[in-house]
């Protein structure tokens, strides 16, 4: 079964830092890989995606994520961290099936940015 | 360009009471959904509308949970009789179409509170 998987819970990082948030899949095929971005008392927003191609992706708010096919991972990344990036962010997958596909999320990441 | 709306943001209930949600989709988007988050959970699809015809509902809770989308366009989420374990924010997304490549654009969600 298609899927993604965050291993931490929470992740607590100091501003100006570089941050890592962990993603990995489980996918039969080429993979469909989305971050999202959930702040308090809001809907999820879109940050990145990788469809094919470039294995280093770049989205909104100087977000960037690695496809690392071997690993099988899609970890998201920021060369320096904002207190105002803290947030929930959750990783995610298409699942194709037969008529159609779905996007499967996974449990999510508390990020934590200290000033 | 206006986003997903939905209403009502807030509702709490007492269990076994009745409660719906509605969503109006970003315009022209033909593709609709309806996830459940749990605190502390990523969101999980309750329903995926194409246009006006049902694509997925296997998580569906169809003894209590109904949705429709009668004229391809806003839809109605309902809840009837409320259990406790129905507490959540649901979410509606929309997207242009069931595509492998698009992202979801999300509602700021209808936070459920049953007592």
């Amino acid at each position: 079964a298609q899927s993604v998987a965050q291993p931490e819970d929470q992740v607590n990082v100091a501003e100006g830092n570089p941050l890592t948030v962990k993603c990995t899949y489980s996918v039969s095929g080429n993979p469909y890989l989305f971050w999202y971005v959930q702040y308090p008392n809001r809907g999820l927003q879109f940050l990145l995606k990788y469809i094919t191609g470039d294995n280093l992706v770049k989205g909104s708010y100087g977000f960037e994520a690695e496809f690392n096919k071997s690993q099988t991972s899609f970890h998201l990344k920021k060369p320096s961290a904002l207190v105002s990036d803290s947030a929930l962010y959750f990783c995610a997958v298409r699942r194709i099936y037969s008529s159609a596909s779905k996007i499967i999320f996974g449990s999510g990441t508390r990020l934590s940015i200290r000033p | 360009e206006a986003g997903v709306a939905q209403s009502p943001r807030y509702k709490i209930i007492e269990k076994r009471q009745s409660v719906a949600f509605w969503c109006n989709p970003i315009s022209g988007h033909a593709t609709l959904y309806w996830y459940q988050q749990i605190l502390g959970q990523g969101p999980k699809l309750l329903i995926q509308f194409q246009n006006n015809g049902v694509v997925d509902d296997s998580q569906l809770p169809k003894d209590r949970f109904s949705a429709e989308r009668l004229k391809g366009v806003d839809s109605t989420l309902k809840i009837q009789p409320a259990k406790l374990e129905d507490s959540a924010v649901y979410l509606c997304a929309s997207s242009e179409r069931d595509s492998l490549t698009g992202e979801l654009f999300f509602g700021e969600g209808s936070r459920l509170t049953v007592l």
